[in-house]
């Protein structure tokens, strides 16, 4: 079975500043992997996904994430980080084998200084 | 502007009651998972099924949850009875399926209050 794991469960950076937040898996061979972002009262929005080919991924709102196998990571990156930025953020993770389950991590919630 | 519509987005109840969620998934969409969000647990997947029919439920606590899809419009997730940890945010999510695995759109949440 697969698992995710996000290491830190707050971050702070200051506007403008670069982020990067770490997203490592567990799973028997390469997995699909995906972040999302949850601002508050609201549901998870898609970020950005990785399915194969290119291990760095773009995705929405300026952000990108790269697969490194060789360290079961995904960690997502933002050159430059606005206030709206400022909410919580899921790596997640899917199996190959068609059962489509989707296994979250416990989020990093961003915080940014003005 | 197609979404998942949840109901009800606030519930508060007591103990020992019965709880109904509900959820419409996007028009189209075959897969639909139930997540319970708490402080403490994160995001925890619930049961999620494929075409109506349940492929897992292992998440659930099998003795007071119970999750169905009568049609093709419309997900249930039954707490009977209820207790107070089961106070939480649960969120209904929709995908168009194996072609395009994990993108999920989730509703806005129903938080349930159990006193």
């Amino acid at each position: 079975a697969q698992s995710v794991t996000q290491p830190d469960i707050h971050i702070t950076v200051s506007e403008g500043a670069s982020l990067e937040l770490r997203c490592n898996y567990s799973y028997g061979a390469t997995p699909y992997l995906f972040w999302y972002v949850q601002s508050p009262g609201q549901g998870l929005q898609l970020l950005l996904k990785y399915f194969s080919g290119d291990t760095l991924v773009q995705g929405i709102k300026g952000f990108e994430a790269e697969f490194k196998r060789s360290q079961s990571s995904f960690n997502l990156r933002k050159p430059s980080v606005h206030w709206s930025d400022a909410a919580e953020y899921f790596c997640a993770v899917g199996a190959r084998n068609r059962d489509d389950k989707i296994i979250f991590g416990k989020g990093t919630r961003l915080h940014i200084l003005p | 502007d197609a979404r998942v519509t949840q109901t009800p987005r606030d519930k508060v109840t007591e103990m020992g009651q019965e709880v109904t969620m509900r959820c419409q998934p996007i028009l189209g969409h075959n897969t639909v998972f139930w997540y319970r969000q708490t402080m403490m647990q994160g995001l925890e997947l619930l049961a999620y099924f494929r075409n109506r029919a349940p492929l897992d439920d292992s998440g659930m606590p099998k003795d007071r949850f119970s999750a169905e899809m009568p049609d093709a419009t419309l997900a249930t997730l039954k707490i009977q009875p209820s207790e107070p940890r089961d106070s939480a945010v649960y969120f209904c999510a929709s995908g168009p399926g194996t072609s395009e695995v994990g993108e999920l759109f989730f509703g806005e949440g129903s938080r349930l209050t159990v006193l």
